[in-house]
């Protein structure tokens, strides 16, 4: 069972936009940033968003990520087919003292 | 180009040992924050360990402490992860990780960690 809570699939059609919600608690989300990560069949994990909304040079602003309480979610708008990928939310966890991840959405683009 | 190369992984018995490394290039380890993060094959991501710049400080998941143990050699730029009792569930790809202000902003390519009779 994963720290943070997501939906195990999303999907959604070339040029639409796609929401990913993550669900945590007051001990990790509620009281620390949120990161996203993408990862593409095959490779290592690749920051996204850190700091709830900010985005790492090189990653489109077709990313955008925002947090309220102890949730937070990734949009991803203008979907291209090669965003199909899995993507993970993250936030430290003051309890466990330890970074606590999502289960991971699978995003398929139809 | 600012990399991280992981390598160690193997097949290994159940009460077996292992310990895997993580080079880093074009940037000093001992600057960051590191992480390790493993994945079961087809499953999530899951925190396994930090190490503090100094190597003074470091901290476990409850599912792998008393038995993995994370350290770092400076003059290699290097860091590792000892991995002793090794369980079944233990199967992963291992992922080391950059951490700065809290992200991961780099990954190594992971290697793999089989624990099987």
């Amino acid at each position: 069972q994963s720290v943070l809570t997501q939906p195990p699939s999303a999907s959604g059609t070339p040029g639409q936009t796609v929401t990913i919600s993550c669900s945590g608690s007051s001990s990790n989300i509620g009281p620390n940033t949120v990161y996203w990560y993408q990862q593409l069949p095959g490779t290592a994990p690749r920051l996204l968003i850190y700091k709830n909304n900010q985005r790492p040079s090189g990653v489109p602003d077709r990313f955008s990520g925002s947090k309220s309480g102890t949730s937070a979610s990734l949009a991803i708008s203008g979907l291209r087919s090669d965003d199909e990928a899995d993507y993970y939310c993250a936030s430290w966890d003051d309890s466990l003292y330890g970074v606590g991840f999502g289960g991971g959405t699978k995003l398929t683009v139809l | 180009e600012v990399q991280l190369v992981e390598s160690g992984g193997n097949l290994v018995q159940p009460g077996g040992s292992l310990r895997l490394s993580c080079a880093a290039s074009s940037f000093i380890l001992k600057n960051y924050w590191m992480h390790w993060v493993r994945q079961t094959p087809g499953k999530g991501l899951v925190w396994v360990s930090r190490i503090n710049p100094g190597g003074s400080i470091t901290n476990y998941a409850d599912s792998v402490k008393g038995r993995f143990s994370i350290s770092r050699d400076y003059a290699r730029n290097t860091m590792f992860l000892q991995m002793n009792s090794l369980r079944a569930e233990d199967t992963a790809i291992y992922y080391c990780a950059r951490d700065v202000g809290g992200e991961h902003d780099i990954w190594g390519q992971g290697t793999m960690v089989t624990v099987s009779s």
